[in-house]
């Protein structure tokens, strides 16, 4: 069992710049959800894949944010033209089961900083 | 809409103390109740859950919670703590109707003091 990955574990980047991150879910998991931890905060979700279908992103928080699953597999969140505010951890999680019910492992997380 | 609240943003105990960390929510639908745990530099790992059926549910590391309908309320205790139970510690629910995301609480920082 190799659990959620993410990579890169830490980003720092400059204000305008675009990032983006990976999320490897664990095989067998056909949901995928990232979610935003700012400090002293809990995490924030926004978005969530079943399959490779987005099925939910509304909660992105700007239209600066997006977020694919070509593969079913795994998944990038990008941010275009980062600020400041963007400075946070991006948490994935995955999952397989009955929805609602199921429990999401969650990756260690990317922090971000934007300078 | 969900939304979780944890009142308590730390909590201190001693050693082998018993500890209790509030959790309240609001839901204008049934609900399914989570916590889970982030150790330092870890990811978050589920302690346990309440789907339906007995109120109290036990989990891992020796924590329980109780599922309070009337008082939308879902309290972890644990009767004896150990230093390794130094952590954050997080409410979640998610509702019913299909939806899959969790809404988070904003944590509890339990500190465990020798």
């Amino acid at each position: 069992d190799t659990g959620v990955s993410q990579d890169p574990r830490h980003k720092i980047t400059k204000r305008g710049q675009n990032v983006t991150f990976r999320c490897d879910p664990i095989s067998e998991h056909n949901r995928l959800y990232w979610y935003r931890q700012t400090l002293g905060q809990g995490p924030e979700f926004l978005t969530y894949f079943q399959n490779e279908a987005q099925l939910e992103k509304s909660r992105l928080l700007s239209d600066r944010f997006s977020a694919e699953r070509p593969k079913g597999s795994f998944s990038t969140l990008e941010i275009q033209r980062t600020e400041q505010g963007d400075s946070a951890m991006y948490l994935c999680a995955s999952s397989s089961g009955l929805a609602g019910e199921e429990t999401q492992y969650f990756g260690p997380g990317t922090r971000l900083l934007v300078l | 809409a969900q939304s979780v609240t944890q009142l308590d943003s730390q909590v201190p105990v001693f050693e082998e103390a018993p500890v209790e960390l509030r959790c309240n929510y609001s839901s204008s639908v049934s609900v399914y109740l989570f916590w889970y745990v982030q150790y330092p530099n870890q990811g978050l790992q589920l302690l346990l859950k309440y789907l339906s059926g007995s109120t109290l549910v036990k989990g891992i590391n020796g924590f329980e919670a109780e599922f309070n309908k009337s008082q939308t309320s879902f309290h972890l205790r644990k009767p004896s703590v150990h230093i390794s139970d130094t952590a954050e510690y997080f409410c979640a629910v998610s509702d019913q109707t299909g939806a899959n995301n969790l809404f988070f609480g904003t944590g509890t920082r339990l500190t465990v003091i020798p």
